[in-house]
């Protein structure tokens, strides 16, 4: 079942900040956050294993509630090249590790000048 | 490195032919996967790979074949095409040796037509 996200899609003028929610009905290993700019491949942004936060890189950042399996994204002080679509996966907890990420379908974020 | 690379890029069948989409790694990743971006839907994983030898299905694979002969190639094959499979396919790989799912890499993507 593919996590839900929200919103399905922002527009945000630069400098202005934002949060993209990942929410899934399983109980999760992992979440992990990507960006696909128009017609080009997915682009990894960070992984959240359950009880930790990471920092990515420039002003992105997340966190990772194991209890509710959510997960937000936040994107701060946006920039033009933060324009894009942002996916989270999910990989479910199991045994001996899934190897299986599902998506969400995607929240559509367009910041312009 | 190339990173990872898909051919063609581009590629229309009539419904009923048969096709190979390649997908080909060169960072020695264990992991590889495919999987499919329709509009709206996000990314489907339909097969999977942990190694040479190895495969197992995802969420969507009916339809698809895929082989793993080699730790750099992870061919995927249409048995007989269908509408239903005009597609943006993307193939993908990661240093995953066990555990969670590391980060990973995505080719360009093959965009596939089937009228």
């Amino acid at each position: 079942q593919q996590p839900v996200q929200s919103p399905q899609a922002v527009i945000l003028r630069e400098g202005e900040d934002a949060v993209i929610n990942c929410s899934s009905s399983k109980a999760l290993y992992s979440v992990h956050w990507y960006r696909q700019k128009h017609g080009e491949a997915p682009i990894f942004l960070m992984i959240l294993l359950k009880g930790g936060e990471q920092k990515g890189h420039d002003k992105i950042s997340a966190s990772f509630n194991e209890k509710k399996q959510q997960s937000s994204l936040y994107l701060t002080a946006s920039q033009l090249s933060y324009s894009g679509t942002y996916f989270c996966g999910t990989e479910p907890r199991t045994g001996a590790g899934s190897y299986q990420l599902t998506f969400g379908k995607g929240t559509k974020l367009s910041v312009i000048p | 490195n190339a990173g990872v690379t898909q051919t063609p890029k581009f590629q229309v069948l009539k419904t009923g032919q048969s096709m190979t989409l390649q997908c080909a790694q060169d960072m020695n990743h264990e992991y590889m996967s495919w999987y499919r971006q329709d509009p709206g839907m996000g990314l489907r994983l339909i097969h999977y790979s942990v190694g040479a030898g190895i495969t197992d299905q995802g969420e969507v694979p009916n339809g698809y074949n895929v082989s793993r002969s080699t730790t750099e190639d992870f061919p995927l094959r249409l048995l007989s095409a269908a509408p239903s499979q005009t597609s943006v396919y993307f193939c993908a790989s990661s240093y995953s040796k066990q555990g969670p799912l590391n980060e990973q890499y995505f080719g360009p993507g093959t965009r596939l037509t089937v009228t």
